[in-house]
């Protein structure tokens, strides 16, 4: 079974500080994704990775940076935590670089982050 | 707005009877997937969908996408409380990477 597991499931930080979440696969896969999840406007990319050292912005990237500088490990940035990046974030992994099981993805359990 | 509808938002079923979810485009997608995600977690992939009029099932779960690829339901079959959840629909709109956008969910809860 493909395992892909989050560094924390629960996570406070303050106003301004510098937040990392972890990521890492198990199964060789090539594409890591990261997403949050907030009520009403559900679940929206940030950014996603198809190879080690790329990196590709997804539709809200602002705020955040990625880093992949291993395949099996995915890690998402925030250089300054604000209040409103107080969400859900998912990571995810898929096989193949085209074609459709690169939407064919598998989801970690989930980092509910808290900015206060 | 969403790219994606679903129908309905939230759904309250007596174990063993049917039900259907529905997933709506306004434009032909590339591919079709199904995700369930339980309350506070990660999603779970169910199954995707890529050809008009394909369907595919997984034990009580059946999913269906229409012959102009802009509608997609999933069926299910005797209903258990281990299909309480959030489904998800996501569409591939065609072009690589971020064009892939998910429903809002429909929140699934079976009473026993």
């Amino acid at each position: 079974d493909v395992k892909v597991t989050q560094s924390s499931r629960y996570l406070v930080k303050r106003t301004g500080e510098k937040v990392f979440l972890e990521c890492v696969q198990d199964m060789d896969h090539e594409n890591m994704f990261w997403y949050r999840q907030d009520p009403g406007l559900g679940l929206r990319l940030i950014y996603f990775s198809y190879d080690v050292k790329m990196k590709e912005k997804g539709d809200i990237p602002e705020g955040y940076s990625v880093s992949r500088e291993k395949k099996e490990r995915f890690s998402l940035i925030l250089e300054s935590a604000s209040t409103n990046q107080t969400s859900m974030y998912l990571c995810a992994s898929s096989l193949n670089l085209q074609g459709p099981s690169f939407y064919e993805q598998y989801f970690g359990p989930g980092t509910r982050l808290t900015v206060t | 707005s969403q790219e994606l509808e679903q129908s309905p938002q939230s759904l309250i079923v007596q174990e063993g009877k049917n039900l259907t979810i529905n997933c709506t485009s306004s434009k032909t997608l590339y591919g079709l997937y199904w995700y369930k995600q339980k309350y506070g977690e990660g999603l779970i992939f169910l199954m995707m969908l890529q050809k008009g009029g394909e369907e595919k099932s997984h034990e009580k779960i059946t999913a269906k996408l229409d012959e102009k690829k802009q509608q997609s339901s999933l069926h299910i079959t005797a209903s258990q409380p281990s299909h309480a959840g959030i489904y998800l629909c996501g569409a591939d709109k065609g072009n690589y990477g971020q064009n892939f956008v998910f429903g809002p969910g429909t929140r699934l809860s079976v009473l026993p």
